[in-house]
Protein backbone atom coordinates (compact mmCIF):
# COMPACT_ATOMS: atom_id res chain seq x y z
CA UNK A 1 0.00 0.00 0.00
CA UNK A 2 1.24 3.16 -0.78
CA UNK A 3 2.04 5.92 2.13
CA UNK A 4 2.11 9.82 2.18
CA UNK A 5 3.98 11.59 4.81
CA UNK A 6 4.28 15.31 5.31
CA UNK A 7 6.13 15.81 8.74
CA UNK A 8 5.43 19.49 9.03
CA UNK A 9 2.40 20.16 10.93
CA UNK A 10 2.57 23.67 10.87
CA UNK A 11 4.49 26.09 8.51
CA UNK A 12 4.67 30.00 8.83
CA UNK A 13 5.92 32.59 5.80
CA UNK A 14 5.76 36.68 5.51
CA UNK A 15 4.06 37.79 2.84
CA UNK A 16 5.79 38.02 -0.27
CA UNK A 17 8.61 35.34 0.97
CA UNK A 18 9.34 32.10 0.05
CA UNK A 19 8.42 28.65 1.92
CA UNK A 20 8.67 24.92 0.97
CA UNK A 21 6.51 22.50 2.21
CA UNK A 22 7.86 18.68 2.60
CA UNK A 23 5.91 15.74 1.79
CA UNK A 24 7.43 12.22 1.42
CA UNK A 25 6.02 9.05 -0.19
CA UNK A 26 6.17 5.08 -0.64
CA UNK A 27 5.09 3.09 -3.29
CA UNK A 28 6.42 0.07 -5.41
CA UNK A 29 4.63 1.26 -8.49
CA UNK A 30 6.99 2.72 -11.29
CA UNK A 31 3.54 4.74 -12.95
CA UNK A 32 2.10 7.52 -10.36
CA UNK A 33 0.48 10.80 -10.39
CA UNK A 34 1.48 13.53 -7.38
CA UNK A 35 -0.48 16.06 -6.21
CA UNK A 36 -0.88 19.34 -3.94
CA UNK A 37 -3.93 20.11 -3.21
CA UNK A 38 -4.75 23.53 -0.72
CA UNK A 39 -8.07 23.53 1.62
CA UNK A 40 -8.53 27.00 2.38
CA UNK A 41 -11.18 27.66 5.54
CA UNK A 42 -14.25 27.13 3.25
CA UNK A 43 -13.19 23.48 2.81
CA UNK A 44 -13.76 22.65 -0.69
CA UNK A 45 -9.82 20.79 -1.59
CA UNK A 46 -8.43 22.83 -4.53
CA UNK A 47 -5.49 21.57 -7.20
CA UNK A 48 -2.95 23.27 -6.64
CA UNK A 49 0.16 21.72 -8.68
CA UNK A 50 0.56 17.63 -10.09
CA UNK A 51 3.44 15.75 -11.45
CA UNK A 52 3.79 13.35 -13.28
CA UNK A 53 6.31 10.07 -12.01
CA UNK A 54 7.61 9.83 -15.58
CA UNK A 55 8.52 13.58 -16.30
CA UNK A 56 11.72 14.91 -15.21
CA UNK A 57 10.77 17.83 -15.22
CA UNK A 58 9.19 19.75 -12.08
CA UNK A 59 5.94 21.28 -12.72
CA UNK A 60 5.17 24.80 -12.30
CA UNK A 61 2.28 26.51 -11.97
CA UNK A 62 2.61 30.81 -11.51
CA UNK A 63 4.22 30.96 -7.98
CA UNK A 64 4.03 26.91 -7.42
CA UNK A 65 6.48 24.47 -7.93
CA UNK A 66 7.44 21.56 -6.97
CA UNK A 67 10.91 19.80 -6.32
CA UNK A 68 9.92 16.32 -7.08
CA UNK A 69 13.13 13.89 -6.65
CA UNK A 70 11.80 10.23 -7.68
CA UNK A 71 14.57 8.05 -6.58
CA UNK A 72 14.33 9.39 -2.66
CA UNK A 73 10.71 9.29 -3.14
CA UNK A 74 10.24 13.43 -1.80
CA UNK A 75 7.95 15.76 -3.16
CA UNK A 76 8.10 19.22 -1.80
CA UNK A 77 6.31 22.22 -3.04
CA UNK A 78 7.60 25.93 -3.07
CA UNK A 79 5.57 28.74 -2.86
CA UNK A 80 6.90 31.98 -4.01
CA UNK A 81 6.21 35.38 -3.17
CA UNK A 82 3.26 34.20 -0.52
CA UNK A 83 0.34 36.45 -0.39
CA UNK A 84 -2.64 35.99 2.46
CA UNK A 85 -4.58 34.29 0.13
CA UNK A 86 -2.25 31.43 0.15
CA UNK A 87 -2.97 30.47 3.92
CA UNK A 88 -4.67 27.33 4.25
CA UNK A 89 -4.00 23.50 4.88
CA UNK A 90 -2.10 22.15 2.33
CA UNK A 91 -2.23 18.12 1.12
CA UNK A 92 -0.12 16.20 -0.54
CA UNK A 93 -1.79 13.46 -2.35
CA UNK A 94 -0.50 10.70 -4.27
CA UNK A 95 -2.52 8.12 -6.92
CA UNK A 96 -1.50 5.03 -9.21
CA UNK A 97 -0.99 5.36 -12.49
CA UNK A 98 -1.23 1.68 -12.70
CA UNK A 99 -4.80 0.86 -11.61
CA UNK A 100 -8.07 2.21 -12.91
CA UNK A 101 -9.74 5.02 -11.37
CA UNK A 102 -8.55 7.66 -9.55
CA UNK A 103 -7.75 6.79 -5.76
CA UNK A 104 -5.95 9.60 -3.93
CA UNK A 105 -4.21 9.09 -0.73
CA UNK A 106 -3.66 11.97 1.11
CA UNK A 107 -0.48 13.01 3.82
CA UNK A 108 -1.93 14.52 7.38
CA UNK A 109 -1.21 18.13 6.32
CA UNK A 110 0.53 21.15 6.65
CA UNK A 111 -1.41 24.34 7.63
CA UNK A 112 0.27 27.21 6.41
CA UNK A 113 -0.11 30.76 7.97
CA UNK A 114 0.90 34.09 6.21
CA UNK A 115 1.98 36.56 8.31
CA UNK A 116 1.87 40.53 6.79
CA UNK B 1 -20.11 24.54 -16.30
CA UNK B 2 -21.45 23.51 -12.94
CA UNK B 3 -19.04 22.20 -10.23
CA UNK B 4 -19.79 19.63 -7.80
CA UNK B 5 -22.39 20.22 -4.80
CA UNK B 6 -22.79 18.60 -2.19
CA UNK B 7 -26.35 18.10 0.48
CA UNK B 8 -26.44 18.89 3.60
CA UNK B 9 -23.99 21.46 4.00
CA UNK B 10 -24.45 20.36 7.91
CA UNK B 11 -25.81 17.30 9.93
CA UNK B 12 -26.24 16.53 13.02
CA UNK B 13 -27.20 12.88 13.91
CA UNK B 14 -27.38 10.55 17.11
CA UNK B 15 -25.27 7.13 17.37
CA UNK B 16 -27.06 4.28 16.04
CA UNK B 17 -29.46 6.62 13.09
CA UNK B 18 -28.96 5.95 9.48
CA UNK B 19 -27.54 8.93 7.59
CA UNK B 20 -27.48 9.95 3.61
CA UNK B 21 -25.58 12.28 2.11
CA UNK B 22 -25.74 13.40 -1.59
CA UNK B 23 -23.35 14.56 -4.17
CA UNK B 24 -24.31 15.82 -8.02
CA UNK B 25 -21.02 15.36 -9.80
CA UNK B 26 -19.30 18.07 -12.29
CA UNK B 27 -20.95 18.11 -16.03
CA UNK B 28 -19.52 15.70 -18.20
CA UNK B 29 -17.87 13.35 -14.82
CA UNK B 30 -18.85 9.53 -14.76
CA UNK B 31 -16.78 8.62 -11.63
CA UNK B 32 -17.42 9.63 -7.77
CA UNK B 33 -15.14 9.10 -4.97
CA UNK B 34 -16.19 9.57 -1.44
CA UNK B 35 -13.96 10.48 1.43
CA UNK B 36 -13.71 10.58 4.89
CA UNK B 37 -11.95 13.58 6.83
CA UNK B 38 -11.98 13.95 10.13
CA UNK B 39 -10.91 16.82 12.30
CA UNK B 40 -7.19 17.96 11.61
CA UNK B 41 -6.55 15.16 9.18
CA UNK B 42 -6.25 14.15 5.81
CA UNK B 43 -8.83 12.43 3.72
CA UNK B 44 -8.88 8.95 3.62
CA UNK B 45 -10.82 7.15 0.98
CA UNK B 46 -14.19 4.96 1.37
CA UNK B 47 -14.79 4.15 -2.16
CA UNK B 48 -15.43 4.91 -5.66
CA UNK B 49 -18.48 4.40 -8.21
CA UNK B 50 -18.00 4.08 -11.46
CA UNK B 51 -20.51 3.82 -13.99
CA UNK B 52 -23.13 3.07 -11.34
CA UNK B 53 -20.41 0.26 -9.94
CA UNK B 54 -18.21 0.05 -6.80
CA UNK B 55 -15.14 0.60 -8.34
CA UNK B 56 -12.31 0.10 -5.43
CA UNK B 57 -13.01 0.37 -1.55
CA UNK B 58 -11.03 1.59 1.19
CA UNK B 59 -11.02 0.60 4.89
CA UNK B 60 -14.50 0.60 6.19
CA UNK B 61 -16.78 -1.20 7.74
CA UNK B 62 -19.57 -2.66 5.49
CA UNK B 63 -21.85 -0.10 7.10
CA UNK B 64 -20.39 2.70 4.79
CA UNK B 65 -22.39 2.31 1.56
CA UNK B 66 -22.91 3.95 -1.92
CA UNK B 67 -24.88 4.54 -4.67
CA UNK B 68 -24.52 6.27 -7.90
CA UNK B 69 -27.46 7.10 -10.43
CA UNK B 70 -27.58 7.33 -13.69
CA UNK B 71 -27.15 10.76 -14.31
CA UNK B 72 -23.74 9.81 -12.40
CA UNK B 73 -25.20 11.63 -8.97
CA UNK B 74 -24.22 9.59 -6.10
CA UNK B 75 -25.49 8.63 -2.23
CA UNK B 76 -23.27 7.86 0.75
CA UNK B 77 -25.01 5.77 3.50
CA UNK B 78 -23.93 5.34 6.62
CA UNK B 79 -25.83 2.95 9.32
CA UNK B 80 -25.26 2.24 12.95
CA UNK B 81 -23.66 5.58 13.59
CA UNK B 82 -20.92 5.83 16.00
CA UNK B 83 -19.12 8.80 17.50
CA UNK B 84 -16.06 8.15 15.71
CA UNK B 85 -18.31 8.90 12.20
CA UNK B 86 -18.22 12.75 12.92
CA UNK B 87 -15.87 14.06 10.26
CA UNK B 88 -16.14 16.64 6.65
CA UNK B 89 -17.14 14.19 4.17
CA UNK B 90 -16.20 14.90 0.76
CA UNK B 91 -17.02 13.98 -2.18
CA UNK B 92 -14.79 13.84 -5.45
CA UNK B 93 -16.06 13.76 -9.25
CA UNK B 94 -13.98 13.05 -12.19
CA UNK B 95 -13.60 11.81 -15.71
CA UNK B 96 -12.31 7.86 -16.23
CA UNK B 97 -11.61 5.92 -19.48
CA UNK B 98 -9.67 3.54 -21.04
CA UNK B 99 -6.16 4.43 -20.09
CA UNK B 100 -7.15 7.72 -19.37
CA UNK B 101 -7.94 9.38 -15.77
CA UNK B 102 -8.43 13.26 -15.33
CA UNK B 103 -8.60 15.25 -12.04
CA UNK B 104 -10.46 15.19 -9.12
CA UNK B 105 -12.63 18.09 -8.42
CA UNK B 106 -14.27 18.32 -4.90
CA UNK B 107 -17.50 19.07 -3.48
CA UNK B 108 -17.28 21.49 -0.42
CA UNK B 109 -18.55 18.92 1.64
CA UNK B 110 -20.83 17.73 4.51
CA UNK B 111 -20.02 18.00 8.13
CA UNK B 112 -21.88 15.42 10.19
CA UNK B 113 -21.20 15.36 13.95
CA UNK B 114 -22.61 12.28 15.89
CA UNK B 115 -23.91 12.73 19.15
Amino acid sequence: AQTVTQSQPEMSVQEAETVTLSCTYDTSESDYYLFWYKQPPSRQMILVIRQEAYKQQNATENRFSVNFQKAAKSFSLKISDSQLGDAAMYFCAYRSGETSGSRLTFGEGTQLTVNP
Amino acid sequence: ETGVTQSPTHLIKTRGQQVTLRCSSQSGHNTVSWYQQALGQGPQFIFQYYREEENGRGNFPPRFSGLQFPNYSSELNVNALELDDSALYLCASSLVGYRLTYEQYFGPGTRLTVT
